[in-house]
């Protein structure tokens, strides 16, 4: 029930593309999903986020949509660059200091030219 | 965003010694921070939790007594891998989480252990 399920596994999309990722979980108290960036031989960074309350949150190219009754939701990048060739990784997390992330096993973007 | 660093970035160590890790959060208090192991092309794999003052939070099958934790302030956390074994080789990640930044756990950039 912690799992947190993510694909495609890798991804090839052209320049100017539109990238996209898709997550699901099963723990319907997750409250908190995160989507991490990570470049080679660097840590995550922390990229956008959404609460259940909201069914889409965009920040400039990045957009998260969360279907609650699904329990999905995916990154939509667009207008994809080569810079964004990287590591995304999606996360679920329940409110609480106890709490801890769960992470889907990773989608490895590249974009070509 | 919060800022946190991690030293060394990467070091190289004889099997069967012993390697320290240090973890800080340069603008934020930390009342928890994770560690992370990650291998090659794979996901992140929680090893322990720490809470300022208190005994880490070991997960299943990670030994406590091989990767001691530390964190003695609101600002710091060090893993310390002992008695290392080339199988102990791997990126390692430090997390820091605030209440201040509610459920926003920001990371460090990893250090690379390789261990001859």
């Amino acid at each position: 029930q912690q799992q947190v399920k993510q694909s495609p596994q890798s991804l090839i999309v052209q320049k100017g593309g539109i990238s996209i990722i898709n997550c699901a979980y099963e723990n319907t108290a997750f409250d908190y999903f995160p989507w991490y960036q990570q470049f080679p031989g660097k840590g995550p960074a922390l990229l956008i986020a959404i609460r259940p309350d909201v069914s889409e949150k965009k920040e400039g190219r990045f957009t998260i949509s969360f279907n609650k009754s699904a329990k999905q939701f995916s990154l939509h990048i667009m207008d994809s660059q080569p810079g964004d060739s990287a590591t995304y990784f999606c996360a679920a997390k329940q409110t609480g200091t106890a709490s801890k992330l769960t992470f889907g096993t990773g989608t490895r973007l590249q974009v070509t030219l | 965003g919060a800022v946190v660093s991690q030293h060394p970035s990467r070091v190289i160590c004889k099997s069967g010694t012993s390697v320290k890790i240090e973890c800080r959060s340069l603008d934020f208090q930390a009342t928890t921070m994770f560690w992370y192991r990650q291998f090659p092309k794979q996901s992140l794999m929680l090893m322990a939790t720490s809470n300022e003052g208190s005994k880490a939070t070991y997960e299943q099958g990670v030994e406590k007594d091989k990767f001691l934790i530390n964190h003695a302030s609101l600002t710091l956390s060090t893993l310390t891998v002992t008695s290392a074994h080339p199988e102990d080789s791997s990126f390692y990640i430090c997390s820091a989480r605030t209440i201040g930044l509610a459920g926003k756990q920001f990371f460090g950039p990893g250090t690379r252990l390789t261990v001859l």
